[in-house]
């Protein structure tokens, strides 16, 4: 079985802060990790995946197999972050791909 | 620019009624995938399909059903609706090294 958990529901910084998001996660095998975001009266999108090793809109996340975990991070939040973000997980020897309850930031001026 | 496109936006229907969610994706993808999002649940997977006419118990499948009858194409089958079905539903479609492409979502009531 696979599980994402998100343990924070909500997250609020000020601009120019330091932000991070905990993600966790169970899977046997070698498990492909994503971030998705979802901006508000926008459909959902990706916005970073751990192979691709990118920074997106200043966004880092990496993959720490041993504590199983996929955090992602910003040096210095600006206020258009403020979004619902998602940790998803999509199993290396099926099709599933699973998602953690998300984390909704806000970033105040 | 691709596209997931979900019938309906916004959708009202009434207690026990027989309820179709289509979901059309023009990118050739082969997985198809179902959720429901619920504040403070995430999305939450229904149902999955790898292929046409293939389909998968997600982790929450119970009063749904799903077909596949050609690639481009994913419906959701409420077989009789209940209360606790009203949700926003979310079809994704992706290829096994993509990323995950989104509906834009239609919002359910059931009255």
């Amino acid at each position: 079985a696979q599980r994402v958990t998100q343990p924070e529901k909500l997250l609020s910084v000020f601009k120019g802060a330091p932000v991070e998001l905990k993600c966790n996660y169970s899977y046997s095998g070698s498990p492909e990790l994503f971030w998705y975001v979802q901006y508000s009266r926008q459909r959902l999108q990706l916005l970073l995946r751990h192979i691709s090793r990118e920074s997106i809109k200043g966004f880092t996340a990496d993959l720490n197999k041993g504590e199983t975990s996929f955090h992602l991070k910003k040096p210095f939040a600006q206020e258009e972050d403020s979004a619902m973000y998602y940790c998803a997980l999509r199993g290396s020897n099926d099709y599933k791909l699973s998602f953690g309850a998300g984390t909704t930031v806000t970033v105040r001026a | 620019d691709v596209k997931v496109t979900q019938s309906s936006r916004y959708l009202v229907k009434r207690t026990g009624e027989k309820v179709f969610l289509e979901c059309v994706q023009d990118m050739d993808h082969e997985n198809m995938f179902w959720y429901r999002q619920d504040p403070g649940l995430g999305l939450r997977l229904i149902y999955f399909s790898y292929d046409v006419k293939m389909k998968e118990k997600g982790d929450i499948p119970e009063g749904y059903s799903v077909s596949r009858e050609k690639k481009e194409r994913f419906s959701l089958i409420l077989e009789s609706a209940s209360t606790n079905q009203t949700s926003m539903y979310l079809c994704a479609s992706t290829s096994p090294h993509t990323e995950a492409f989104f509906g834009q979502g239609t919002r359910l009531t059931v009255v």
